[in-house]
């Protein structure tokens, strides 16, 4: 079974700035991999960032990275130079590997404000 | 060009009707999901398809029969729909092996008056 936790319901960040966006797990599964997705009022679902828990490197995609805490099962989204266009919903997920842990396992997501 | 692609994109329908919402992708994936998008936008796995076999089936009313004709397409069925039934529903498609990024369609939202 898995469950993701996000805390923050909500985050505001200025124009330019730098936010982090929370996010917890827990999992029986032995191989599991971890996502952001975003979600702009498009109701668009957009993968933000992937990360192999078996990899210790943090996954970076541009002005996105990960902190990966595979021992306190934390997988938190710093997001750099925050544009107008970064204002959306933000989830975190995980999936196990095959079978019925393929599923996504999504958390209650963070709405993310930009302000200039 | 769309890889994941749903019809239709809103559908407004009465309390006891029948709908069915269709999905298909193009991007050569073996696996195919549907996830209910609730009003608090709480996201949640109903079916998942691998190689049109059934893998995964959460605990769903069985109003809701899910059909893949083949690997690209994964449709969605739904008897006697009930006001609580509005949401949004995403299709979303992977390959099995390794990470297995999961690809959302455009969602469609349903509203049942």
């Amino acid at each position: 079974a898995q469950t993701v936790t996000q805390s923050q319901p909500e985050m505001s960040v200025q124009e330019a700035e730098t936010v982090t966006l929370s996010c917890t797990y827990d999992t029986s599964e032995s191989d599991y991999y971890l996502f952001w997705y975003k979600q702009p009022p498009s109701r668009q679902m957009i993968l933000v960032i992937r990360q192999e828990a078996y990899k210790q490197q943090n996954a970076t995609e541009n002005r996105f990275s990960v902190n990966f805490q595979k021992a306190a099962k934390s997988f938190s989204l710093k997001i750099s130079d925050s544009q107008l266009g970064d204002a959306a919903m933000y989830f975190c997920a995980s999936r196990g590997d095959t079978g019925t842990a393929s599923k996504l396992t999504f958390g209650t997501g963070t709405r993310l404000q930009v302000t200039l | 060009d769309t890889a994941v692609s749903q019809t239709p994109k809103y559908l407004v329908t009465q309390m006891g009707n029948d709908k069915s919402i269709k999905c298909e992708q193009n991007l050569g994936h073996d696996t195919m999901y549907w996830y209910k998008q609730d009003s608090k936008k709480f996201l949640k796995i109903m079916f998942s398809y691998n190689n049109k076999e059934l893998i995964i089936n959460e605990t769903v009313p069985n109003r809701f029969s899910p059909k893949s004709p083949d690997k690209a397409h994964l449709n969605l069925h739904i008897n006697s729909l009930e006001l609580g039934d509005s949401a949004v529903y995403f299709c979303a498609s992977s390959l099995s092996g390794g990470i297995g990024t999961q690809y959302f369609g455009p969602g469609t939202r349903l509203t049942v008056l």
